[in-house]
């Protein structure tokens, strides 16, 4: 049993670029979550898609933005990048038909802006 | 506002011996409370949780105590090894509706040979 994917492992970007960083579920789970983990920090909460429609969102901006696909997978998309957007980034899966508040985590992007 | 409070930062402990986390929430309407543990170029991984209605749960040398009125939860690992050397995150959420997870600031656990 597949648990959470996620690609690529590493990025490196420069200021003002746009990323794309990809999530696949664990088998049975229908809804996702994104966060981001600044080193020596914990996660923060960007934000959770169910259905393909974004159902949460923490204190995030705009240049945040996601998309659910019909087989559960996730992207997490990332305009005109700060130096500051250097992060962990960590995908979780639940289900919501089931115990949405145990989430289990991907390994996570980690992503460089310069 | 820093919803869960977490220390400490960092702790040495040797082989054999009991690590003690603590975590503190504000948010009354948290009821889920895990713990993860992450290893360094990994993501967390879920260790042990409680909910509100039993002071203390136990997996192997794992024991979370919980105190409602206080609002306060302590992770406890019996018997450290060198191979629980890893950092700690307490969180909290809700049950109900789309559960998000706050996490506090980590613990760093170093269990010496």
């Amino acid at each position: 049993d597949a648990g959470v994917t996620q690609s690529p492992t590493h990025l490196i970007k420069t200021r003002g670029q746009q990323v794309t960083l990809r999530c696949s579920p664990k088998s049975g789970h229908d809804t996702v979550s994104w966060y981001q983990q600044a080193l020596g920090q914990g996660p923060q909460f960007i934000f959770q898609y169910y259905e393909e429609e974004e159902r949460q969102r923490g204190n995030f901006p705009d240049r945040f933005s996601g998309h659910q696909f019909p087989n559960y997978s996730s992207e997490l998309n990332v305009n005109a990048l700060l130096l500051g957007d250097s992060a962990l980034y960590l995908c979780a899966s639940s289900s919501l038909g089931g115990v949405t508040y145990e989430q289990y985590f991907g390994p996570g992007t980690r992503l460089t802006v310069t | 506002q820093q919803q869960v409070k977490q220390s400490p930062q960092s702790l040495i402990v040797q082989k054999g011996g009991i690590s003690i986390i603590n975590c503190a929430y504000e948010n009354t309407a948290f009821d889920y409370f895990p713990w993860y543990q992450q290893f360094p170029g990994k993501g967390p991984a879920l260790l042990i949780a409680i909910r509100p209605d039993v002071s203390e749960k136990k997996e192997g040398r794992f024991t979370i105590s919980f105190n409602k009125s206080a609002k306060q939860f302590s992770l406890h690992i019996m018997d450290s090894q060198p191979g629980d050397s890893a950092t700690y995150f307490c969180a909290a959420t809700t049950q109900s509706g789309y559960s998000t997870l706050t996490f506090g600031k980590g613990t760093m656990l170093l269990v010496s040979p």
